[in-house]
């Protein structure tokens, strides 16, 4: 069971918007503490995507975007294209546990 | 461009340790963290821990207190990560990262070290 919970998954149609839920609660989101984003592709490393909340690291296109608010962030992804079809995972750090804490992740289909 | 290179897969049975590392390709490390986490097989990310290279201090992930322990060899570029009394649960794929801060992110991954834990 992840701290963080996230839809297992999501799809939409090539040139489609999805968006990717993140919740929490108040000893993590809701606690003020940034939340950022990776995306895993089939059998490699995780990759930073969204960092501090809604900061897209260098070569991130920029159809990719998020936000926090609350106890919750979303990931939100415009223009869908086939290889947006992998998994992402929502990250924060929890006061409580005093450690990282993420999302069970959701696995994204482009139909 | 710095990278993090960690060791091979590793072949354990039950109740043993691994020691998985994780070396810098330049000078030195260029962040402040390194952390390590893993993903058992289709499973997502779980958090182990962190070390902070400034200060030579380790911390731990609750569910792995006791189990883990992160140390560095400077000298080496190398940062360590060793979980004893090992059982099959831990089967998983090892990652070691880095970043600037201690609550993440992970802005620099190793590529990943395998460790399966069977009799």
């Amino acid at each position: 069971q992840s701290v963080l919970t996230q839809p297992p998954s999501v799809s939409g149609a090539p040139g489609q918007r999805i968006t990717i839920s993140c919740t929490g609660n108040s000893s993590n989101i809701g606690a003020g503490y940034t939340v950022h984003w990776y995306q895993q592709l089939p059998g490699t490393t995780p990759k930073l995507l969204i960092s501090g909340d809604s900061h897209r690291p260098s070569g991130v296109p920029d159809r990719f975007s998020a936000s926090r608010s609350g106890t919750s962030a979303s990931l939100a992804i415009t223009g869908l294209q086939a290889e947006d079809e992998t998994d992402y995972y929502c990250q924060s750090y929890d006061s409580r546990l005093r450690g990282w804490v993420f999302g069970g992740g959701t696995k994204l289909s482009v139909l | 461009q710095v990278h993090l290179i960690q060791s091979r897969s590793e072949i354990k049975g039950p109740g043993a340790s691994v020691k998985v590392s994780c070396r810098s390709s330049g000078d030195s490390f260029v962040d402040q963290f390194v952390y390590w986490l893993r993903q058992a097989p289709g499973q997502g990310l779980e958090w182990m821990g962190r070390f902070n290279l400034v200060y030579g201090v380790a911390d731990y992930g609750q569910t792995f207190q006791g189990r883990v322990t992160i140390t560095r060899d400077t000298s080496k570029k190398t940062v360590y990560m060793e979980l004893t009394s090992l059982k099959s649960a831990d089967t998983a794929m090892y990652y070691c990262a880095s970043g600037n801060l201690g609550a993440g992110p992970a802005d620099k991954w190793g590529q990943g070290t395998l460790v399966t834990v069977s009799s």
